[in-house]
């Protein structure tokens, strides 16, 4: 069982948007501005989308955004776009103890 | 370009021992905290263990403690896993990842490690 709650799957039409929900605790989410969210597509190795809630690497499109709210982080993907069907992981710094904690992971359909 | 190069998985007897190693090339090794996690078959990502950039303490899952130790070779500009006392549930890919503000960025392709007798 993972320490982060994920929605097992997502979906969403073409130019839509789509939320998906990472809930902790006060001692993951809730208490550090670390969360971040990766895109995995099947056979290839995960890539960050979002760090610090709402940072975005470069070259990450922008259709990407993240934010929180007390003990859960959202991803936001807005314009949907065939290539953004993958698993999706959020993750949170939980303190020296536990360091990194990791989602489930949720399935964005792209219908 | 940033490029992890993960090698040292394989096949190994529950109880035995295998170390990973991750080939870092592309940025200043010893300025960046690296990480290993891992994806058991179908699964979700696990955390495994960080080493900071400045070397000092080190992060281990509680899975893992004991078991497993990180560590790295400046000189070599490579990332290690020892790994002992090999169960079934560590059968996974383990990838090596860049820490970036508690974030890991990039990631390796990965190397598998299955333990089965």
């Amino acid at each position: 069982q993972s320490a982060l709650t994920q929605p097992p799957s997502a979906s969403g039409s073409p130019g839509q948007s789509v939320t998906i929900s990472c809930t902790g605790t006060s001692s993951d989410v809730g208490g550090y501005n670390y969360v971040s969210w990766y895109q995995q597509h099947p056979g290839k190795a995960p890539k960050l989308m979002i760090f610090e809630v709402s940072k975005r690497p470069s070259g990450v499109p922008d259709r990407f955004s993240g934010s929180k709210s007390g003990n859960t982080a959202s991803l936001t993907v807005s314009g949907l776009q065939p290539e953004d069907e993958a698993d999706y992981y959020c993750s949170s710094y939980a303190g020296r103890d536990k360091y990194v904690v990791f989602g489930g992971g949720t399935k964005l359909t792209v219908l | 370009e940033v490029q992890l190069l993960e090698s040292g998985g394989g096949l190994v007897q529950p109880g035995g021992s295998l170390r990973l190693s991750c080939a870092a090339s592309g940025f200043t090794f010893s300025s960046y905290g690296m990480s290993w996690v891992r994806q058991a078959p179908g699964k979700g990502l696990e955390w495994v263990a960080t080493l900071p950039g400045s070397g000092g303490d080190t992060y281990h899952a509680d899975s893992v403690k004991g078991r497993f130790t990180i560590s790295r070779d400046i000189s070599k500009n490579t990332l290690y896993l020892q790994m002992n006392s090999l169960r079934a549930e560590d059968t996974a890919l383990y990838y090596c990842a860049r820490q970036y503000s508690r974030a890991f960025d990039p990631w390796g392709q990965g190397t598998l490690v299955s333990v089965s007798s």
